[in-house]
């Protein structure tokens, strides 16, 4: 059973453009969570998608926004970027989201760094 | 405010020995808690849970703790290999209400030495 790709792994960007990030969960799940990871700051909850509807979303600004398609697919956005959004970005899928015995399985993350 | 602490950024011991890892939550409507290990350049993986109708988990090598009066769980390594070194985050979680999330802790860089 293939594992939660996120693509692209690596990139970087100058502050003011804007990134997408693309996350494909394992088959079968249908939710799908993203982190941000940052030195000194552990896992901050970016937001969570189930069947393409946003359920829930952590404490971010705007510029932080994410879609989730038919297939459970999803992308992430981040606008006007800013040098504090260096951080490597996390997807997790899920069968119905972090609650009880469900546990979130992790991609290997996207490192964005920003100049 | 961090409703999820793990005050130690590092630790170390010895190959053989016990690796006590220690996490502090404030937030009472958590009734799940989780460990994850990272490695570098790849994604956090699920190592052990405890509900909180529970005190104890073991997994093998693996023991997770939870003392809910004071808001206190600790993951147990015994015994410690050198594969063990990761970064080891606490998480928790929440049934009640709309939430599905994760909430960390910071983090704790383990190192096993041979």
């Amino acid at each position: 059973k293939a594992g939660v790709t996120q693509t692209p792994r690596y990139l970087i960007k100058t502050r003011g453009q804007q990134v997408t990030l693309s996350c494909s969960p394992i088959s079968g799940h249908r939710s799908v969570s993203w982190y941000q990871q940052t030195p000194g700051q552990g896992l901050q909850f970016l937001f969570e998608y189930f069947s393409e509807t946003q359920r829930n979303k952590g404490n971010f600004p705007g510029r932080f926004s994410g879609r989730q398609f038919s297939n459970s697919r999803s992308e992430m956005n981040v606008s006007t970027l800013e040098l504090g959004d260096s951080a490597l970005y996390l997807c997790a899928s899920s069968l119905s989201g972090a609650s009880g015995a469900n546990v979130l399985t992790f991609g290997a993350g996207s490192r964005l760094t920003v100049l | 405010d961090q409703q999820v602490k793990q005050n130690s950024p590092s630790l170390s011991v010895q190959e053989g020995r016990i690796s006590i890892l220690n996490c502090d939550y404030t937030n009472s409507m958590f009734d799940y808690f989780l460990w994850y290990k990272k490695y570098p350049a790849e994604g956090p993986t699920f190592l052990i849970s405890i509900s909180s109708i529970k005190d104890k988990n073991e997994d093998g090598r693996f023991t997770v703790f939870l003392n809910k009066s004071a808001k206190h769980l600790s993951l147990h390594i015994v015994p410690s290999q050198p594969g063990d070194s990761a970064v080891y985050f606490c998480a928790a979680s929440s049934s009640s209400g709309s939430a599905r999330q994760l909430t960390f802790g910071s983090g704790t860089q383990l190192t096993v030495l041979p």
